[in-house]
């Protein structure tokens, strides 16, 4: 089980934001970090933990290692404003956080 | 260019069948593993099943086992989700994806476009 937080925030354009991913036992830095904006399918943004996926931009960031990992980005941006999620893959049976949406 | 297209939603009574499609193209097909997942209208997403590159494997989540079948024509690209006896829960937008890894590892890379089922009376 992945449990995110917060499950929603307010921030403006060029602020540092951060969301956290607990997972109810280790998994190992089998974690990814999606962006989904609305009406659109998820985006993989980070993989590993904290490996970026090709084209995301170096203002994304992921950290984290256990049971606690963490999504940071730097310099906010418009196009920044959409709902992130995490997910594990340490087991077969994968499991999404609830999801956290980025407001203005 | 890796492409997935699902088609298949639509409406549907409860208790009604569907069988979603899921057509892809631009990487090996059957050296990568597939899933499905869901996301019921203005709600987070929800992974529901996966199966592996040969169709030997396949997993499904707790609210759709035994219910929900996921199965692939290697031949053909194209991954299927049968979905018998349909109850209002299972509105939502189907996407499919691939895994980003060999041998079912990794997140999820590429995604569909999504189509969206709803189940209503």
């Amino acid at each position: 089980q992945m449990t995110q937080s917060p499950s929603s925030l307010s921030a403006s354009v060029g602020d540092r934001v951060t969301i956290s991913c607990r997972a109810s036992q280790g998994i190992a830095n089998a974690l990814a970090w999606f962006q989904q904006k609305s009406g659109k399918a998820p985006q993989l943004l980070v993989y590993a933990a904290s490996t970026l996926q090709s084209g995301v931009p170096s203002r994304f960031s992921g950290s984290g290692s256990g049971t606690e990992y963490t999504l940071t980005i730097n310099n906010l941006q418009p196009e920044d404003f959409a709902t992130y999620y995490c997910q594990q893959y340490y087991s077969s049976i994968r499991t999404f956080g609830q999801g956290t949406k980025v407001e203005i | 260019e890796v492409q997935m297209l699902e088609s298949g939603g639509g409406v549907a009574q409860p208790g009604e069948s569907r069988r979603l499609s899921c057509a892809a193209s631009g990487f090996t097909f059957n050296a990568y593993s597939l899933a499905w997942v869901r996301q019921a209208p203005g709600k987070g997403l929800e992974w529901i099943s996966s199966i592996s590159g040969s169709a030997i494997t396949t997993f499904y989540a707790d609210s759709v086992k035994g219910r929900f079948t996921i199965s692939r024509d290697n031949s053909n690209s194209t991954l299927y989700l049968q979905m018998p006896s349909l109850r209002p829960e299972d509105t939502a937008i189907y996407y499919c994806a691939k895994y980003q890894g060999y041998h079912g590892s990794g997140s999820f890379d590429y995604w569909g476009q999504g189509t969206l089922l709803t189940v209503t009376s």
